[in-house]
C-alpha cells in the first residue's frame, strides 16, 4: 500500500515564475491538505480539498492556488514565484472523518 | 500569533533514559492533540495522539499526557534509543471532520549513545 507520494521531490525555480507540485494521496484516502514548512519553523496549513473543492484555507495569498481531481490527486500551484516562497511543501491526505494525517517526504522549493 | 508552542528548540538525551518533550497551546477550541516526528528530507510520522477526553495515551515507548486545565501537552520516550534522534513536532485541532491542523516549531532531539 502506497503511502503519500509528491513530486518532485526538488525543485528550482527563478524569481516570478509559476510552479505546480502534485500529490497522490494514500489509498483510502480523499482529503487532501497542503503545508508549507519554512526552514526552522512547523508546517503552516495552506489549504484542503475534499470532494473537488477547496474547504479551508490557511493565512496564503491568492498565488496560492490547488486543484483536487475526481482521484482524489491533488496540485498546489504558485504563481508570481517570490523568494520567500523557498520552503519544503508539504502534503497530507486523511479520510474524512476524525482520522489522522498522513503526510508525504514532500518537494523542496527554491526560488533564486 | 503562535497557537501551538514548543519552547524547546533542541534537547540531548542518554540512549536508555527518559525523553520528555513538551508543547503548550492557547486555542481552546483545540480538542485533539497529534505528535509527528521527522527525519531529514523525509516528511513528518505520525507517532501518537490524544483527544481531550483522556488525560493519558499509551502506545510502546511512547505516551502522551495531557493536562487541559494548564493547556500543556507532554511526549514521553522511554527508554530512548539512537533512532529516536529527529525533530518532534506537537500539532492541534479541534476534534471533528478534518479541520486543519496547527504545529508547533519543533523539538530537535538527539539521542547520545
Amino acid at each position: 500500500d502506497a503511502g503519500v507520494t509528491q513530486s518532485p521531490t526538488h525543485l528550482i525555480k527563478t524569481r516570478g515564475q509559476q510552479v505546480t507540485l502534485r500529490c497522490s494521496p494514500k489509498s483510502g484516502h480523499d482529503t487532501v491538505s497542503w503545508y508549507q514548512q519554512a526552514l526552522g519553523q512547523g508546517p503552516q496549513f495552506i489549504f484542503q480539498y475534499y470532494e473537488e473543492e477547496e474547504r479551508q484555507r490557511g493565512n496564503f495569498p491568492d498565488r496560492f492556488s490547488g486543484h483536487q481531481f475526481p482521484n482524489y490527486s491533488s496540485e498546489l500551484n504558485v504563481n508570481a514565484l517570490l523568494l520567500g516562497d523557498s520552503a519544503l511543501y508539504l502534503c497530507a491526505s486523511s479520510r474524512q472523518g476524525n482520522t489522522e494525517a498522513f503526510f508525504g517526504q514532500g518537494t523542496r522549493l527554491t526560488v533564486v | 500569533d503562535q497557537q501551538v508552542k514548543q519552547n524547546s528548540p533542541s534537547l540531548s538525551v542518554q540512549e536508555g533514559r527518559i525523553s520528555i518533550l513538551n508543547c503548550d497551546y492557547t486555542n481552546s477550541m483545540f480538542d485533539y492533540f497529534l505528535w509527528y516526528k521527522k527525519y531529514p528530507a523525509e516528511g513528518p510520522t505520525f507517532l501518537i495522539s490524544i483527544s481531550s477526553i483522556k488525560d493519558k495515551n499509551e502506545d510502546g515507548r511512547f505516551t502522551v499526557f495531557l493536562n487541559k486545565s494548564a493547556k500543556h501537552l507532554s511526549l514521553h520516550i522511554v527508554p530512548s534509543q539512537p533512532g529516536d534522534s529527529a525533530v518532534y513536532f506537537c500539532a492541534a485541532r479541534p476534534n471533528f471532520g478534518n479541520e486543519k491542523l496547527t504545529f508547533g516549531t519543533g523539538t530537535r532531539l538527539t539521542i547520545i549513545p
